[in-house]
């Protein structure tokens, strides 16, 4: 089974940098899949790791560390159009188990 | 290219009667995930099938839930007797390669149920 943690809520200023944690517990570990999803709106897919390090898409990055089984989503140059809930998502062999999810407020 | 189609797109039906929610996958897609979210419990995967046959079950509530996946392009969540506590955003996603790499879910735009 999995047991996935992330905080509630967060607020940050546009053009900011941003951390969103994730920490995780699972018996078959198979990759860390970051979402977006804006209210109302179906969640959309923002990143992958599966080995430790970090990965850089643009303006967001996301970190793994499978030893702690810990990751980070990192948003930079924040704009109002990041205000919204960040999951991430943890897969088993044929399963992907998601978090609750962080809800990010971006304010002028 | 078209994504994950559901339907429909808001649902509001009395306690008891039976609720059908309909889910298109992308072309070429062998997994198809079903899953609920709620505010409590964020969104918990309900049913996931491949090339077409459930893998794991194991997350539908209760009896009282039920789902098929009659061919590659079309499936079916099935909720009879319908109870207030199912009211919920029920999301259909699909995948390709299977979830033993790196293929993301595609989700549809989900199906608001409200059962009163």
């Amino acid at each position: 089974g999995q047991n996935i943690d992330q905080p509630t809520e967060m607020t940050a200023t546009e053009g900011a940098i941003v951390q969103i944690n994730c920490t995780y517990q699972t018996s078959g570990f198979n990759g860390l899949f970051w979402y977006q999803q804006h209210a109302g709106e179906a969640p959309t897919f923002l990143s992958y790791n599966v080995l430790d390090g970090l990965e850089e898409k643009g303006r967001f990055s996301s970190f793994l560390s499978r030893s702690k089984g810990y990751s980070y989503l990192l948003l930079k140059e924040l704009q109002m159009k990041d205000s919204a809930s960040y999951l991430c998502a943890v897969r088993e062999v044929g399963r992907l188990a998601f978090g609750k999810g962080n809800q990010v407020v971006v304010i002028p | 290219d078209a994504g994950v189609i559901q339907s429909p797109r808001h649902e509001v039906t009395e306690m008891g009667q039976e609720v059908t929610l309909r889910c298109k996958p992308i072309s070429g897609h062998d997994y198809l995930f079903w899953y609920r979210q709620t505010m409590m419990r964020g969104l918990e995967l309900l049913i996931y099938f491949n090339n077409n046959v459930p893998i794991d079950d194991s997350g539908m509530p209760e009896d009282r839930f039920s789902a098929k996946m009659p061919n590659a392009s079309f499936s079916t969540l099935k909720i009879q007797p319908s109870e207030p506590r199912d009211s919920a955003v029920y999301f259909c996603a699909s995948s390709a390669q299977g979830a033993t790499y790196n293929s993301p879910l595609h989700f549809g735009n989900g199906t608001r149920l409200t059962v009163t």
